[in-house]
């Protein structure tokens, strides 16, 4: 059983802070790692991706990624209470099909 | 670029007929297109797989017969729930990507509300 694992929060930061996310998968076979973002009512965005061990930076967002220990976060600068929203982890297991696992998403409040 | 479009954004529906959602790339071909569904506070659930021209793969547990899905082209993948009840209603989303990408776009979703 593949299995994306994320603390569902609220996770709940002062605006201008950094917001930590973090995601778990079970498959060491996982190759591709997404960060979408969802707001309330909405379909998901993607935030970024990344492939390879170590950080991919974004302007205020950093993806890291540790295949060792099969751990990959997401690192907001400078939050906002617009990046208030339902992050989603996903994990590509299958190759390069395409084919999606997701966590049930932490929810980040930015307070003013 | 990536821009997948999905209609309707809304529809309401009586128990037992059929409704259709359409998913469009619009500035590029999509190799593969997968739909979820997703209930208040949950996380999306894949449902199904798409690939241009040959028929789709259903995760387990969801009725082929039920969800109809056609992708006859590289722009356009559609979703057909068969005689709809209440338990259908939910929040449909259908993502694309392109050949020898991982990422995928999502559409904007259809929101179902079988009553």
């Amino acid at each position: 059983q593949k299995e994306v694992e994320q603390n569902s929060g609220p996770l709940s930061v002062p605006e201008g802070a950094i917001a930590s996310l973090n995601c778990t998968y079970s498959d060491r076979g996982s190759q591709s790692f997404f960060w979408y973002r969802q707001y309330s009512g909405k379909s998901p965005e993607l935030i970024m991706f990344i492939y390879s061990n170590g950080d991919k930076e974004d302007g205020r967002f950093t993806a890291q990624l540790n295949k060792a220990s099969q751990y990959v976060s997401l690192l907001i600068r400078d939050s906002q209470p617009s990046d208030s929203a339902t992050y989603l982890c996903a994990v590509n297991w299958f190759g390069n099909t395409g084919k999606l696992i997701f966590g049930q998403g932490t929810t980040l409040q930015v307070k003013p | 670029g990536a821009v997948v479009s999905q209609h309707p954004s809304w529809v309401i529906c009586k128990s037992g007929t059929s409704v259709k959602i359409e998913c469009r790339s619009l500035d590029f071909q999509a190799t593969t297109m997968f739909w979820y569904r997703q209930f208040p506070k949950q996380s999306l659930m894949l449902m199904a797989t798409s690939n241009e021209g040959s028929k789709a793969t259903y995760e387990q547990g969801v009725e082929k017969d039920k969800f109809l899905i056609n992708h006859a082209s590289l722009t356009l993948s559609t979703l057909t729930v068969t005689s709809a009840h209440p338990e259908d209603s939910s929040f449909y989303i259908c993502s694309a990507r392109r050949q020898s990408r991982a990422e995928a776009f999502f559409g904007q979703g259809t929101r179902l509300t079988v009553v």
